[in-house]
């Protein structure tokens, strides 16, 4: 398997720009999540889906921000419009049955400078 | 809640042995470890559950105190490909798949 794909790696855009950030998840795998690193707040999670059905998005900042995961294979992170501080890493995870055997797999992440 | 991770840091030289502590000030269910190098993302070492304990890899490994709701991570000695930023995750007693991480534990192996 090819592992978690994210793309694109790097993105670069101007304040208020729309920005989608993409995901595809381990076949098989039946969890996927979105975390967004950074230096002073480490690791964040954002939304995760079960099924492709969000189930909690309690860690979303602001109604800027939008997730969704049309089917198993693709997920969509979405940020309409950009500001400076939305830059970081943004990493999609995919797990089998909430990762109580096998953990997480990340993708090799988003690095997105908003400028 | 965020777990708390310590030391926040740590040096070792080639040989020399370490120990990650994490705790949490929530009942867990499970407890997760990563490690992610620089420029990398996180990669999974080991998960340990509630009412067990596994162990991932021959000279890491970790325990779990429900009781204390702590965990612990023994890098045992440690080579240079030891070196980078070591994170717990926490998933809540929901069993709801959901982790949490702590802020992270740099570790820097020197020959």
């Amino acid at each position: 398997d090819a592992g978690v794909i994210q793309s694109p790696r790097h993105e670069v855009t101007e304040m208020g720009q729309e920005v989608t950030l993409r995901c595809k998840p381990i076949s098989g795998h039946d969890y996927l999540f979105w975390y967004r690193q950074t230096m002073m707040r480490g690791l964040e999670l954002l939304i995760y889906f079960n099924n492709n059905v969000p189930i909690d998005d309690s860690g979303m900042p602001e109604d800027r921000f939008s997730a969704k995961m049309p089917n198993a294979s693709f997920s969509t992170l979405k940020i309409q419009p950009s500001e400076p501080r939305d830059s970081a890493v943004y990493f999609c995870a995919s797990s089998l049955a909430g990762g109580q055997k096998y953990g997480y797999t990340f993708g090799s992440g988003t690095r997105l400078t908003v400028v | 809640q965020q777990p708390v991770q310590s030391p926040q840091a740590v040096i070792l030289r080639e040989g020399e042995d370490a120990v990650i502590n994490c705790s949490s000030s929530k009942a867990l269910y499970s407890v997760h470890w990563y490690r992610q190098k620089h420029g990398e993302a996180p990669v999974f070492l080991m998960i340990l559950l509630k009412g067990g304990e596994q162990k991932g890899h021959e000279k890491i490994s970790a325990s779990f105190n429900e009781k204390k709701q702590q965990s612990s991570l023994y890098l045992t000695a440690s080579q240079l490909s030891y070196s980078g930023t070591y994170f717990c995750g926490t998933d809540g007693s929901g069993n709801t798949g959901k982790l949490i991480f702590g802020q992270g534990t740099t570790l820097q192996v020197k020959p």
